[in-house]
């Protein structure tokens, strides 16, 4: 199973509404990343997660909060944001090792600010 | 600072014509590069990669060429099909960190039949 599910697939959301973005992965990778892409854009980085722990934050803002519940579960919560926090964000996993770095994605989550 | 780029951001071609993707990039440290093709409305697929002490490698369809004398990566498919039609991103591991991938610009291949 290389699969990494992430929900909902599309999401709208007011600038006072609260939503968490779910990802999931049983590749027994521990290793997670939340990405953020922008239509025709590269992916960039927001947040790894290795072994549970926050390991990098690229300096994203406060309104994006990161969770990882379990080795096979990531979450990011979303608050006040704004229209151009609008993009596709995506999850994806890998399995830690220096020798072993291939990120796995998932399918993206969709979201619109409204 | 670190950047990986692309020469070409559309490649047309017919079906049955090999594709040649390239990818610059200028960070001389970079020792791991990954494939990603990515079509509409879906995430990034893993294609192939490749480690900084190799200078080819092959998969179905596909090879990577990577030349480090001029900092260049090339992704090639073989009898390209519709189905490949994407967008096709190279991917540089640099010296920041093992978990961290700087991502080119992509070029979207577009396969007419």
């Amino acid at each position: 199973d290389t699969e990494v599910t992430q929900t909902p697939k599309h999401l709208v959301m007011g600038m006072t509404n609260k939503k968490s973005l779910k990802c999931e992965q049983h590749m027994g990778h521990r290793a997670m990343y939340w990405y953020k892409q922008k239509a025709k854009k590269p992916p960039e980085l927001m947040f790894v997660y290795s072994y549970e722990k926050l390991s990098i934050n690229e300096s994203v803002p406060s309104r994006f909060s990161p969770e990882c519940p379990n080795s096979s579960l990531l979450n990011l919560h979303l608050h006040a944001l704004q229209p151009e926090d609008s993009a596709l964000y995506l999850c994806a996993s890998s399995p830690d090792r220096a020798a072993q770095e291939t990120q796995y994605f998932g399918p993206g989550t969709r979201l619109l600010v409204l | 600072g670190e950047s990986v780029g692309l020469h070409l951001p559309t490649l047309s071609v017919q079906e049955g014509d090999n594709s040649i993707i390239n990818c610059a990039y200028s960070n001389s440290a970079s020792d791991y590069f990954i494939w990603y093709k990515q079509e509409s409305g879906k995430g990034p697929q893993f294609i192939i990669d490749i480690r900084s002490n190799m200078d080819k490698r092959q998969g179905q369809r596909v090879t990577v060429l990577l030349n480090k004398t001029v900092k260049h990566l090339s992704l090639q498919i073989a009898a390209t099909q519709p189905g490949d039609s994407a967008v096709y991103f190279c991917a540089e591991r640099g010296n920041t960190g093992f978990q961290k991938l700087v991502f080119g610009t992509g070029t979207r291949l577009l396969v007419s039949p």
